[in-house]
């Protein structure tokens, strides 16, 4: 069974930082795997996808890579901004048939102080 | 990418009733699912809804507490049967488009 753990659970970093977040997984034989971001009470943003054959994947200042071998994410973050402020979840797809079933792991929350 | 709305966003309803939670997206799409988020924990899928027939669920969810309707390639609903407290949770509605998956907004449910 798939299991997804990110560390840190949170993270406070003051503005302009640069910050790296973790995630790993215990299957290593996905699909793809994909990065959300969460605001309180609200629902999921899609921020990264890698398919399993990519390494990397970018968009603005956010770059996200990917180990499979050894079953390691991390999403990297450049220049913090107080609006990057939120719930940071990681999320594998595993292969097969019809499996559409993300596993999700239990996130990290990312405060920017100004 | 898909637009996906829900509604209500959220509400406070008393033991012992149901609430009907609609999911709605702007595109045609084949499957939908619907997630459970405890506070405090991940995301969890709950079934996955297929137009025409009957959704499949995970293990731990069944048809009788958790009812879904699936009329159109465009709308959802989930029902949350005789309500508990236990399921005080943020329920969210998501599809998939080329691989990746979108998230509504959920509808946040707290169970007095």
């Amino acid at each position: 069974k798939q299991e997804v753990t990110q560390i840190p659970a949170a993270l406070s970093v003051p503005e302009g930082e640069n910050l790296v977040l973790n995630c790993s997984f215990t299957d290593s034989a996905i699909y793809n795997l994909q990065w959300f971001r969460q605001d309180p009470g609200k629902g999921l943003t899609s921020l990264l996808l890698i398919q399993s054959s990519q390494r990397e994947q970018t968009s603005g200042r956010l770059n996200a890579s990917l180990d499979k071998s050894s079953g390691r994410s991390t999403l990297y973050i450049a220049a913090s901004q107080p609006g990057d402020s939120a719930t940071y979840l990681c999320a594998v797809r595993n292969p097969g048939a019809g499996s559409y079933q993300l596993t999700f792991g239990k996130g990290t929350k990312l405060s920017v102080i100004p | 990418s898909a637009v996906i709305s829900q509604k209500p966003s959220r509400d406070i309803c008393q033991r012992g009733t149901s609430l009907t939670i609609q999911c709605q997206v702007d595109s045609q799409v084949t499957m939908m699912f619907w997630y459970r988020q405890q506070p405090g924990q991940s995301l969890t899928l709950i079934a996955t809804a297929n137009q025409g027939s009957e959704a499949t669920y995970e293990s731990g969810f069944v048809i009788d507490k958790f009812p879904i309707s699936r009329p159109n390639l465009t709308f959802s609903t989930l029902t949350v049967s005789n309500m508990s407290p236990e399921d005080s949770s943020i329920y969210l509605c998501s599809v998939d488009v080329l691989g990746t998956q979108y998230f509504g907004p959920g509808t946040r449910l707290l169970v007095l």
